[in-house]
């Protein structure tokens, strides 16, 4: 069974440009998680989504932090214009229905450098 | 609210020694707790996880965590190191049902000395 696929693995832009990264869950799973993880932490949740809906996206930034998940399946996590702060791994998860947060599957994340 | 406290951030250990990480808790409903291991440069891969029951959990390449509700922790042991253990580790926490959320901990690096 293929696991969650993210790209590009890595992305170094410079700041004020934007980028975007991209997300196929595990085939057959609804819920799809984006982290972000900074460098020494643990990751922190930015947005889920329920097959199409996000239904938790209370700590994305939304001036400049957007996210879709058109069919319900693969997904995007855009950020325009960067920022140095944004330089962080960003991690995609997903899991089946209603298993919550005790079935989460990470992929290997993009690691992405602002300048 | 739930969160999670790992103290110190780099652990050492020869191969064949005993490995312990700590991790503690704070949460106002029970909670799941998890182990997770992250290897350079790949995602997060689950160790162990405690829900309900057992309180003595075994999870993968001979890891197991206790959960003491006493005293709000959920350490990581195992008995032998060996250097495929180098990792950093993150434990988390969450509480029952789909719409609930993990919480991380900022992990511990675990280094193994040949």
């Amino acid at each position: 069974e293929a696991g969650v696929v993210q790209s590009p693995r890595y992305k170094i832009i410079e700041k004020k440009q934007p980028v975007a990264f991209w997300c196929n869950p595990i085939s057959g799973h609804n819920t799809l998680y984006w982290y972000r993880q900074n460098l020494g932490q643990g990751p922190e949740l930015l947005i889920r989504y329920e097959n199409e809906e996000a239904v938790d996206d209370s700590q994305l930034p939304k001036d400049r932090f957007s996210a879709e998940r058109l069919k319900g399946v693969d997904s995007t996590l855009k950020i325009q214009p960067a920022e140095l702060g944004d330089s962080a791994v960003y991690l995609c998860a997903s899991s089946p229905i209603a298993a919550g947060a005790y079935e989460q599957y990470f992929g290997p994340g993009t690691r992405l450098t602002v300048t | 609210a739930q969160s999670v406290t790992q103290l110190g951030s780099h652990v050492s250990v020869s191969e064949g020694a005993l490995v312990l990480l700590r991790c503690n808790y704070s949460s106002s409903v029970p909670p799941y707790l998890f182990w997770y291991v992250q290897y350079p440069n790949q995602g997060l891969q689950l160790l162990l996880k405690y829900t309900t029951g057992a309180t003595l959990v075994k999870g993968i390449n001979g890891f197991e965590a206790e959960f003491k509700k006493s005293e709000t922790s959920f350490h990581l042991t195992k008995p032998s190191a060996h250097m495929s253990d180098a990792a950093e580790y993150f434990c988390a926490v969450s509480h029952t049902g789909a719409n609930s959320k993990l919480t991380f901990g900022k992990g511990i690096t675990l280094s193994v000395r040949p």
